[in-house]
């Protein structure tokens, strides 16, 4: 257990309206991620995040903003949540355990549903 | 760019069948590789990775060889359970970031 939780579990909203989803780690591991998941596209980036204040942007970031003031938190904002954005949402956890290499843990997922 | 590519699903196989998810790389240099499993309604759990070439991951009964001459990490489990029911990923990192195969389902049916 990597110590992630994500809120809210499940948001239905409408068009239009932000929204902001909260990730949440106990670990104060440096490099935060969050990621969209749809059929048949597997994962992939929003923005990730490499310490507090410090982000950059993924592979599909438009409509996506994302601050982190604390390192425990990642918030992710849509700022006017479209049809398109409705997904499920995870956060990740880069874990470094002796060598170089990086290992990625998941929080349980936010389903996020626009109207 | 670096990128894998894993094959297509869904995969239907009885209780007790071999089985075999391909998943090919591209990459420069030889990094490490991963598969997380994902259980239905759960996030990504780190199922196995090998960290160099000709390195056996394994876990839960599950292994795969990082096989650098075919850019291969293929995963497999001789006898597969209901309970292995899930969508499997394999992933590639790459700088501060990971990139993830589209996913395979599998069912296991009694």
């Amino acid at each position: 257990d990597a110590g992630i939780t994500q809120s809210p579990r499940h948001k239905v909203t409408e068009t239009g309206t932000p929204v902001t989803l909260r990730c949440h780690q106990t670990e104060n591991h440096r490099y935060m991620y969050w990621y969209r998941q749809d059929p048949g596209h597997g994962l992939r980036l929003i923005h990730y995040s490499y310490g507090v204040k410090d982000t950059d942007k993924g592979e599909v970031s438009d409509g996506y903003s994302v601050s982190r003031s604390k390192t425990e938190d990642f918030l992710l904002t849509l700022e006017s949540a479209t049809s398109s954005q409705t997904s499920v949402y995870f956060c990740a956890i880069s874990v470094r355990a002796g060598g170089s290499t990086d290992t990625q843990y998941f929080g349980p997922g936010t389903r996020l549903t626009v109207l | 760019g670096d990128s894998v590519t894993q094959m297509e699903g869904p995969v239907t196989l009885s209780e007790e069948a071999f089985l075999t998810i391909n998943c090919t790389y591209t990459a420069t240099g030889y990094p490490s590789l991963f598969w997380y499993v994902q259980y239905p309604g759960e996030g990504l759990q780190l199922l196995l990775k090998a960290t160099k070439a000709d390195d056996k991951g394994s876990n839960k009964g599950f292994e795969a060889t990082y096989r650098k001459e075919t850019t291969s990490f293929h995963l497999e489990k001789g006898s597969v359970q209901v309970s292995d029911s899930a969508v499997y990923f394999c992933a590639l990192p790459t700088g501060n970031q990971f990139y993830f195969g589209t996913g395979t389902s599998l069912t296991v049916i009694p």
